[in-house]
C-alpha cells in the first residue's frame, strides 16, 4: 500500500476527553513524525518516533503521547483536552533516504467543545 | 519564536505571469529548505527542495533561489496555471536525513487569476 493514511477525518470531543488518532505510514517508511496546524498557521512538530520508539519531541506537553507499531502504522493520544487542542494533525512517514521524502496523510480535523 | 516567516499571507498572479513567495528564516544552522504545496482538505505534498550548499534549484516551471547572506528564499512559478492556486509552505530543517523534524512557515496562499 502506497501513501499515508489517518484517520478519523473528523473529529468532535468535549474538553477533558481524550482522544486517540491513527496514522498508517507508507510502505518502507520507518519514521513517522506528527505536526499540529491551527488555523492560519504553519505545521508544528510534536513528535517523530523511529523504530518504536521517541525519536525527538516539540514544545509540547505530556499529555500528548504516541506510539508506534512494528508494522509502522502510528498513533497519536492527547490526555486532557483543552480547546486551543482543535487543529489539524497531520502524519508524516519518511525513510533515512532524505528529508525530501516526507509523505504526509491528509490531516486528522479534531475540534475540541 | 517564528524561526521560518512566510510575511505575504496571501498573493494574487494572472494566469501565465509569474508567482513570487518569499520565506526568511533566522536560524543560520538551517541546512535544508523545501517547498510544499497545499489543497484544501488534502495533506501539504513536497514541490522542490534547495540545499544550502546551493544558491539555486530548477525543476520544470518550479524554480527556489537561496541567498544564505540574507535567509532568505524564494520560489518562482512560470507561466502560474489555475491548478497553482493552493497555499504553499516554506519549510527548514537542520540536515537532510529522514529523521530531521522540519520548521514550517505560516504559508503563503497563491491565487492564480484565469
Amino acid at each position: 500500500e502506497t501513501g499515508v493514511t489517518q484517520s478519523p477525518t473528523h473529529l468532535i470531543k468535549t474538553r477533558g476527553q481524550q482522544v486517540t488518532l491513527r496514522c498508517s505510514s507508507q510502505s518502507g517508511h520507518n519514521t513517522v513524525s506528527w505536526y499540529q496546524q491551527a488555523l492560519g498557521q504553519g505545521p508544528q512538530f510534536i513528535f517523530q518516533y523511529y523504530r518504536e520508539e521517541e525519536n525527538g519531541r516539540g514544545n509540547f506537553p505530556p499529555r500528548f503521547s504516541g506510539l508506534q507499531f512494528p508494522n509502522y502504522s502510528s498513533e497519536l493520544n492527547v490526555n486532557a483536552l483543552e480547546l486551543d487542542d482543535s487543529a489539524l494533525y497531520l502524519c508524516a512517514s519518511s525513510s533515512p533516504t532524505g528529508v525530501f521524502g516526507y509523505t504526509f496523510g491528509s490531516g486528522t480535523r479534531l475540534t475540541v467543545v | 519564536d517564528q524561526q521560518v516567516k512566510q510575511n505575504s499571507p496571501s498573493l494574487s498572479v494572472q494566469e501565465g505571469r509569474i508567482s513570487i513567495l518569499n520565506c526568511d528564516y533566522t536560524n543560520s544552522m538551517f541546512d535544508y529548505f523545501l517547498w510544499y504545496k497545499k489543497y484544501p482538505a488534502e495533506g501539504p505534498t513536497f514541490l522542490i527542495s534547495i540545499s544550502s550548499i546551493k544558491d539555486k534549484n530548477e525543476d520544470g516551471r518550479f524554480t527556489v533561489f537561496l541567498n544564505k547572506s540574507a535567509k532568505h528564499l524564494s520560489l518562482h512559478i512560470v507561466p502560474s496555471q489555475p491548478g497553482d492556486s493552493a497555499v504553499y509552505f516554506c519549510a527548514a530543517s537542520l540536515s537532510n536525513f529522514g529523521n530531521e523534524k522540519l520548521t514550517f512557515g505560516t504559508g503563503t496562499r497563491l491565487t492564480i487569476i484565469p
